[in-house]
């Protein structure tokens, strides 16, 4: 069974720019979570996706949006890049959003802006 | 609110030690608990949940609601428990800032 798969591994962007990261969850979950991981603040959760809708949202700007598809893939969007959006971004697939269910994360896309 | 705090960046022992890694929460509600685990250049990956209330590797956590803790721990320490060990809890999925434990030789 293949894992969560994220697309690309790394990125690097300039101020203002907008990137899309890309998440495949493993096949049959249905939720998929989005994180921010920095050395300093950790793993910050980002929103999460279940059934084409967001279910929860953590508390980052608007210049950070998602989506989910049909095909439970994500996407994740960030417009008008800062330096400090620089981090680990990873991706969390769980079967459903039962509150007991494992998740699975892919390996993350490391974006830097310069 | 939803939260998770691991006082510590950083913690250090030697190899044999007992470890303990501090995790507290803040959660209306029966929370469910998770340690997850980062190896050095591997995915996060699920270790132990309190619901399951197993052994993994040696480590335990017990969730004690009247401290609102959910301590991580394991009596001898080995060189291959060195990584990033974070808490959670659920809901949605709420990570504390992460725990570095390095086990020196």
């Amino acid at each position: 069974k293949a894992g969560v798969t994220q697309t690309p591994r790394y990125l690097i962007k300039t101020r203002g720019q907008q990137v899309t990261l890309s998440c495949s969850p493993i096949s049959g979950h249905r939720s998929v979570s989005w994180y921010q991981q920095t050395p300093g603040q950790g793993l910050q959760f980002l929103f999460e996706y279940f059934s084409e809708t967001q279910r929860n949202k953590g508390n980052f700007p608007g210049r950070f949006s998602g989506r989910q598809f049909s095909n439970s893939r994500s996407e994740m969007n960030v417009s008008t890049l800062e330096l400090g959006d620089s981090a680990l971004y990873l991706c969390a697939s769980t079967l459903s959003r039962g509150r007991r269910a494992e998740a699975f994360f892919g390996q993350g896309t490391r974006l830097t802006v310069v | 609110a939803q939260r998770v705090t691991q006082p510590e960046k950083l913690l250090s022992v030697f190899k044999g030690a007992p470890v303990e890694l501090k995790c507290n929460y803040s959660y209306s509600g029966s929370p469910e608990l998770f340690w997850y685990v980062q190896y050095s250049r591997q995915r996060l990956q699920l270790l132990l949940r309190h619901i399951s209330r197993e052994s993994i590797k040696g480590f335990t956590a017990d969730l004690n609601k009247g401290e609102t803790s959910f301590h991580l721990k394991k009596p001898f320490a080995q060189e291959e428990d060195s990584a990033m060990y974070y808490c959670a809890s659920s809901g949605k999925l709420i990570f504390g800032q992460g725990t570095t434990l390095q086990v020196k030789p």
